[in-house]
């Protein structure tokens, strides 16, 4: 069955540690891989994406992600954490460029702590 | 600016009658698409058109209903035969080959 699972259902981090979200998937084609985030009571805004090529993708607010087809993971990454990015994140798998018809995670909630 | 509407923010509605929600994009884009999001699970794919006066069923379409008669709009019926219709919804579009663009939701209360 296709899915995606983000195993962390809350996380706090310290404003200025290190960020990683966690992210796997199951899916049968080769996956189209997004992140998203969203503040309480807003749309979902899109972080990054990753269709081939480099497994590093770079994205907007300093996240980063890196794609591994091994493990079937696709971790969100930001080195230094801002008040600003307390929100919920969510992992989505596609199955083409399109987007839309998206398989999401449950998201994880992050907290920063001043 | 170009973006994606939906109105009302809140809606409160009685159990047993039908409510329709509005998505209204100026992004001339093809694809539209709405999402259902619940606490703890993410968002689930209601219904999708990818092109004017077509549409199709996502995973969980019963009990609601869809039209797409103009590009630019995509409303959403929530009718009384949907059981658990207490939710915060989610509209959004995109290009053909590019990712979604969501609008700010409508958080959907039914009592």
């Amino acid at each position: 069955a296709q899915s995606v699972t983000q195993p962390d259902i809350h996380i706090t981090v310290s404003e200025g540690a290190s960020l990683e979200l966690r992210c796997n998937y199951s899916y049968g084609a080769t996956p189209y891989l997004f992140w998203y985030v969203q503040s309480p009571g807003q749309g979902l805004q899109l972080l990054l994406k990753y269709f081939s090529g480099d497994t590093l993708v770079q994205g907007i607010k300093g996240f980063e992600a890196e794609f591994k087809r091994s493990q079937s993971s696709f971790n969100l990454r930001k080195p230094s954490v801002h008040w600003s990015d307390a929100a919920e994140y969510f992992c989505a798998v596609g199955a083409d460029n399109q987007g839309g018809k998206l398989i999401f995670g449950q998201g994880t909630e992050l907290s920063v702590k001043p | 600016d170009g973006g994606i509407t939906q109105s009302p923010k809140y809606l409160f509605r009685k159990e047993g009658q039908n409510v329709t929600l509005s998505c209204e994009q100026n992004l001339n884009h093809d694809a539209m698409y709405w999402y259902r999001q619940d606490p703890g699970q993410g968002l689930r794919l209601i219904y999708y058109s990818q092109i004017v006066n077509d549409f199709q069923k996502g995973d969980i379409a019963e009990g609601y209903s869809v039209s797409r008669e103009k590009k630019e709009s995509f409303p959403l019926t929530v009718t009384s035969a949907q059981k658990n219709p207490t939710a915060f919804y989610l509209c959004a579009s995109s290009p053909v080959d590019s990712p979604l663009h969501f609008g700010n939701g409508t958080r959907l209360t039914v009592t």
